[in-house]
């Protein structure tokens, strides 16, 4: 059973960049049949799809936000990461990271966390 | 660029009830159509993947059904904890873009 974690800073200054990290057990984000993701949901609203990527490195992002965000496979072991430049209020969210089937519909959901843009 | 339109936004029904929650698409859909339940400061739940497939540890109360653009989450009798937030969720071939509906919320009537 995949599990994943997110963590980073819970409030980040307008105009800075947000950084969050998913941590991923019971499975491998750099074997094959999964993708990685990244989704928030402002508050009290629906979700919305910031990007993926795969084992390959290959990456797709929203268009609302290609210009912004960077989805990255991290340093560490089993870990992949968000960068989402000049943030502002309007990003303000919980972030999920999640794992997605490359051959069905199903998506497993870390637990999120909430980013606060505010000075 | 697909829009999934769930109906109605809010669902009023008492325990027991049946519980019917409609995704509709801007266009014709694959097969690749999740539904999730979400209740307040948790993680969405995925309870039906591909349209009708039950995920691990879903009641057979859950099911879903629907092609085209027209998909139905039904709950045959409501629990006390199925009442919650209802989002469906659609995924390209390749790339695998994920589409989230707006949400329906089943309330205690």
């Amino acid at each position: 059973q995949v599990q994943l974690q997110e963590s980073g800073p819970g409030l980040v200054k307008p105009s800075q960049t947000l950084s969050l990290t998913c941590s991923v057990s019971g499975g491998s984000i750099s074997s094959g049949g999964y993708y990685w993701t990244w989704i928030r949901q402002h508050p009290g609203k629906g979700l919305e799809w910031i990007g993926y990527i795969y084992a390959s490195g290959s990456t797709s992002y929203s268009p609302s936000l290609k210009s912004r965000v960077t989805i990255s496979v991290g340093t560490s072991n089993n870990q992949f990461s968000l960068r989402l430049s000049s943030v502002t209020a309007a990003d303000t969210a919980v972030y999920y990271c999640a794992r997605g089937s490359v051959d069905s519909s199903a998506v497993s959901w870390g637990q999120g966390t909430l980013v606060t843009v505010s000075s | 660029e697909i829009v999934l339109t769930q109906s109605p936004a809010t669902l009023s029904l008492s325990p027991g009830e049946r519980a019917t929650l409609s995704c509709r698409a801007s266009q014709s859909l694959s097969s690749f159509l999740a539904w999730y339940q979400q209740k307040p400061g948790q993680a969405p739940r995925l309870l039906i993947y591909d349209v009708s497939n039950r995920a691990t540890g879903i009641p057979a109360r859950f099911s879903g059904s629907g092609s085209g653009t027209d998909f139905t989450l039904t709950i045959s009798s409501l629990e006390p904890e199925d009442f919650a937030l209802y989002f469906c969720q659609h995924r390209s071939n390749w790339p695998p873009i994920l589409t989230f509906g707006g949400g329906t919320k089943v309330e205690i009537k």
